[in-house]
């Protein structure tokens, strides 16, 4: 079974340019999610979707970030403008059909902004 | 407070010692305990889950929940160098509409 795919892997940009990832998640699994995670910290929850609707998004930075998941398959999270404080990985994680404990994690977009 | 505490280590052991990773917790909706291995520069890998209190053993790991204490544990026996890596506790209330709230994770050093 083919993990949860992330591209791109590693990106670099200046600030208050913009810049997108993408996520593939597990075949068949309904629930995905993104997730931030600066360095020396757990991650932390952005937003969750469900097929292609958005479960949770409340410490999704509305003013830059964006997300969606068309389809309910692949999903796009989009930071525009980007500050130096964004400088994190971004994981893509997805679950089975209730099975959120159950959550698969992508090898993440590693994202430095100078 | 934070939701889920962990001490970030490093910690380093000799090969062949038994581990004991630990984290505590403050949230009593949380019903869902796991915990996550990273090796640098790779996403978190599902190591084990545990719904509520008790213990739950795969191989090598031992993962044991105290409710009563808000207490989560990992055991790691017999370890070798390629359990070198961040382990990271995670918790959920499993009610469908919530992410893992992690914590900071912990650096494990396994020296051969």
């Amino acid at each position: 079974e083919a993990g949860v795919a992330q591209s791109p892997r590693y990106k670099i940009i200046e600030k208050r340019q913009s810049v997108a990832f993408w996520c593939n998640p597990i075949s068949g699994h309904a629930t995905l999610y993104w997730y931030q995670q600066i360095l020396g910290q757990g991650p932390k929850l952005l937003i969750q979707f469900q097929n292609n609707g958005v479960v949770d998004d409340s410490q999704l930075p509305k003013d830059r970030f964006s997300a969606e998941r068309l389809k309910g398959v692949d999903s796009t999270l989009k930071i525009q403008p980007a500050k130096l404080e964004d400088s994190a990985v971004y994981l893509c994680a997805s679950s089975p059909e209730g099975g959120d404990y159950e959550q698969y994690f992508g090898p993440g977009t590693r994202l430095t902004v100078t | 407070q934070k939701e889920v505490e962990q001490d970030p280590g490093p910690l380093s052991v000799p090969e062949g010692a038994i581990v004991s990773l630990n984290c505590t917790y403050s949230n009593s909706a949380f019903q869902y305990f796991m915990w996550y291995r990273q090796y640098s520069r790779k996403g978190p890998e599902l190591l084990m889950y545990t719904y509520s209190s008790g213990n739950k053993e795969d191989g090598r790991f031992t993962a044991q929940v105290d409710k009563s204490s808000k207490y989560i544990s990992l055991f790691i026996r017999d370890s070798q160098p390629s359990d070198s890596a961040t382990y990271l506790c995670a918790t959920i209330s499993g009610g469908g509409a919530d992410g893992l709230t992690f914590g900071k994770g912990t650096h494990l050093i396994i020296q051969p």
